[in-house]
């Protein structure tokens, strides 16, 4: 089946320090795949896509095919980078959302 | 732009009484979802409409699941009789035009809370 897969609950990190986010998926096509956050009080958004290649808030993820992940990767944490993070995959016009990762960055 | 629009936010009733939750999506959107999240979980797709039509529904429990989308704006999500396993959040979500190889980024509403007593 396929599927997408956040190995951890909860990551706690220092402002400053570099964050990284796993996300693994089971797909035995060539994936679409996404990251979205929802920050507190907020609606779930779209942070990135593979596809495009872009950072964004300084956020970067790189597919590698070979291991089957999509990890979300930043430098420098930020505060404001406190929030819910979803890697989610996209079949057949269906998103299917891993379980998500609760980033705390704390000062 | 106020975006896609939901109500109730939050919901309480009692088990195996019914329950609606209405979403407007973003104004031009032709396709429409539905998500159901609980706790600690990520969305998980129920139902897709382009325009008015159900295109993927493979995921909504029909025995007490119903949805409509009449026409092709607004969509009303309905659970009759409720059961406390339904506790869980609601989502909307609407994009310019779905696809089976195309991806067009999806809005999401705020959501409605669902408790079930």
């Amino acid at each position: 089946a396929q599927r997408v897969t956040q190995p951890e609950k909860l990551l706690s990190v220092f402002k400053g320090a570099p964050v990284e986010l796993k996300c693994n998926y089971s797909y035995s096509g060539s994936p679409e795949l996404f990251w979205y956050v929802q920050y507190s009080r907020q609606r779930l958004q779209l942070l990135l896509r593979h596809i495009s290649r872009e950072s964004i808030k300084g956020f970067t993820a790189d597919l590698n095919k070979g291991e089957t992940s999509f990890h979300l990767k930043k430098p420098f944490a930020q505060e404001e980078d406190s929030a819910m993070y979803y890697c989610a995959l996209i079949l057949g016009g269906k998103l299917i959302f891993g379980q998500g990762t609760e980033l705390s960055v704390k000062p | 732009e106020a975006g896609v629009v939901q109500s109730p936010r939050y919901k309480i009733i009692e088990k195996k009484q019914p329950v609606a939750f209405w979403c407007n999506p973003i104004s031009g959107h032709n396709t429409l979802y539905w998500y159901l999240q609980n706790l600690g979980q990520g969305p998980e797709l129920l139902i897709r409409y382009e325009n008015e039509e159900a295109v993927d529904d493979s995921q909504l429990p029909k025995d007490r699941f119903s949805a409509e989308r009449l026409k092709g704006v607004d969509s009303t999500l309905k659970i009759q009789p409720a059961e406390l396993g339904d506790s869980a959040v609601y989502l909307c979500a609407s994009s310019d035009r779905g696809g089976l190889s195309s991806y067009n980024e999806q809005f999401f509403g705020p959501g409605t809370r669902l408790t079930v007593l």
